[in-house]
């Protein structure tokens, strides 16, 4: 089965420290890995997107992620953490719809 | 551009009673999707138009669920009757086509409380 997993439900780091919100995916063929990130009180919003090409995607807000096809990896990561990134994260496989993993909460600490 | 609407944010019913949520997508996009968010978990699609027709309904549980999208834009989702276990928040998103490549953009989604 299709499916996405994201091990750590909370992620706490200090502000200016680097972050790394994990997610690991199982899919067969090749897999279109998204993340994004909510708010309280709002929607999801979205940060990046891995298709094809080069492993190292970059996305809003200084965000990055690290495609790893040997690991079925996509790290979230982001050299020098803000408190206003303070936020839940998903992580998201596309097969024949959007499927969505539990979510990491991440606390920036000042 | 202005971003994904929904209405109402918040509302409360007692079980057995309906309610119906509203979704406008971002303007030129064809494709419409409705996710439940139960607390603590990802959100799950519910259902998913291109245009005025259904794609994929397979986890919309149409004893109590329904969905239109009449004029291949706006949507309404409706619960009849609603059940405790339907508190959820109920977010609309839409993109442009049905790529898998195609970004989905949310809405600040509509939090049901059934009591």
């Amino acid at each position: 089965a299709q499916s996405v997993a994201q091990p750590e439900d909370q992620v706490n780091v200090a502000e200016g420290n680097p972050l790394t919100v994990k997610c690991t995916y199982s899919v067969s063929g090749n897999p279109y890995l998204f993340w994004y990130v909510q708010y309280p009180n709002r929607g999801l919003q979205f940060l990046l997107k891995y298709i094809t090409g080069d492993n190292l995607v970059k996305g809003s807000y200084g965000f990055e992620a690290e495609f790893n096809k040997s690991q079925t990896s996509f790290h979230l990561k982001k050299p020098s953490a803000l408190v206003s990134d303070s936020a839940l994260y998903f992580c998201a496989v596309y097969t024949d719809k959007l499927i969505f993993g539990t979510g990491t909460r991440l606390q920036v600490f000042p | 551009e202005a971003g994904v609407a929904q209405s109402p944010r918040y509302k409360i019913i007692e079980k057995r009673q309906s309610v119906a949520f509203w979704c406008n997508p971002i303007s030129g996009h064809a494709t419409l999707y409705w996710y439940q968010q139960i607390l603590g978990q990802g959100p799950k699609l519910l259902i998913q138009f291109q245009n005025n027709g259904v794609v994929d309904d397979s986890q919309l549980p149409k004893d109590r669920f329904s969905a239109e999208r009449l004029k291949g834009v706006d949507s309404t989702l409706k619960i009849q009757p609603a059940k405790l276990e339907d508190s959820a928040v109920y977010l609309c998103a839409s993109s442009l086509g049905l790529a898998r490549t195609d970004t989905q953009y949310f809405g600040p989604g509509t939090r049901l409380t059934v009591l």
